[in-house]
């Protein structure tokens, strides 16, 4: 019962721009995009969120579409340590306990 | 600065044997934490969550329960393990602002 939709899997080259996409098409008013990455046999890292506004950090950058119904995680500059599965959440940031679901996620993979 | 360990990395059992995975996280006090478990190309199912000492709630009826013994330390066992609980369990806690963070996970296989 995820709540994202993503695609299983994306090739980028190493040094170009990847872009992986993704669905919340049901989003709540309050809810905001969280992206994590999981590079194998590790837990899962937190890569950014955001609400409504785009948002850069040194990690990667997040655009969300004005309805927020999708959004795509962007990482400038891909490299072979970028290889891993990104997952795409959304869930409230505060109150009480939230049952959130992680998809299957887009495995990247950055090819030499 | 808050930090979460998990233990072990890797682990063996048999069949019919007893599990226990510890979770312990510094730092912070009444964190919400939570066991994850990730089965070979599959995504993150949740497993249990507890919000204070002695607060747990399941998710998925199975082979597993989960205690809370102390406000940082969150533990998931099973008297009995079966071949299907094999998977790649991860803790994780919830911080302040609504995020995630995950401990470095625990490999079982259960042959």
């Amino acid at each position: 019962d995820a709540k994202t939709t993503q695609p299983p899997s994306m090739d980028c080259a190493e040094g170009r721009a990847a872009n992986l996409p993704c669905n919340h098409s049901t989003i709540s008013g309050n809810e905001y995009v969280y992206w994590y990455r999981q590079i194998h046999s590790q837990g899962p890292q937190y890569i950014i969120h955001g609400l409504k506004n785009n948002e850069t950090n040194e990690m990667a950058s997040l655009i969300i579409t004005e309805d927020r119904k999708s959004s795509t995680l962007i990482l400038p500059h891909a490299t072979l340590r970028d290889t891993a599965v990104y997952y795409c959440i959304v869930r409230r940031n505060s109150g009480g306990y939230q049952k959130v679901t992680f998809g299957t996620g887009t495995k990247l993979q950055v090819i030499p | 600065s808050q930090t979460i360990h998990q233990w072990p990395a890797t682990l063996v059992q048999p069949v019919g044997s007893p599990l226990s995975l510890e979770c312990t996280v510094e730092g912070t006090s009444n964190p919400n934490l939570y066991w994850y478990r990730q089965a070979a190309g599959r995504g993150l199912q949740l497993l249990f969550y507890s919000v204070g000492i002695g607060q747990i709630s399941s998710e998925v009826p199975q082979n597993l329960s989960a205690s809370r013994p102390q406000d940082r330390q969150f533990i998931l066992s099973s008297k009995k393990l079966l071949l299907s609980d094999s998977g790649f369990y991860l803790c994780a806690w919830r911080d302040s602002g609504g995020g995630y963070t995950f401990g470095s996970g625990t490999r079982l296989t259960v042959v």
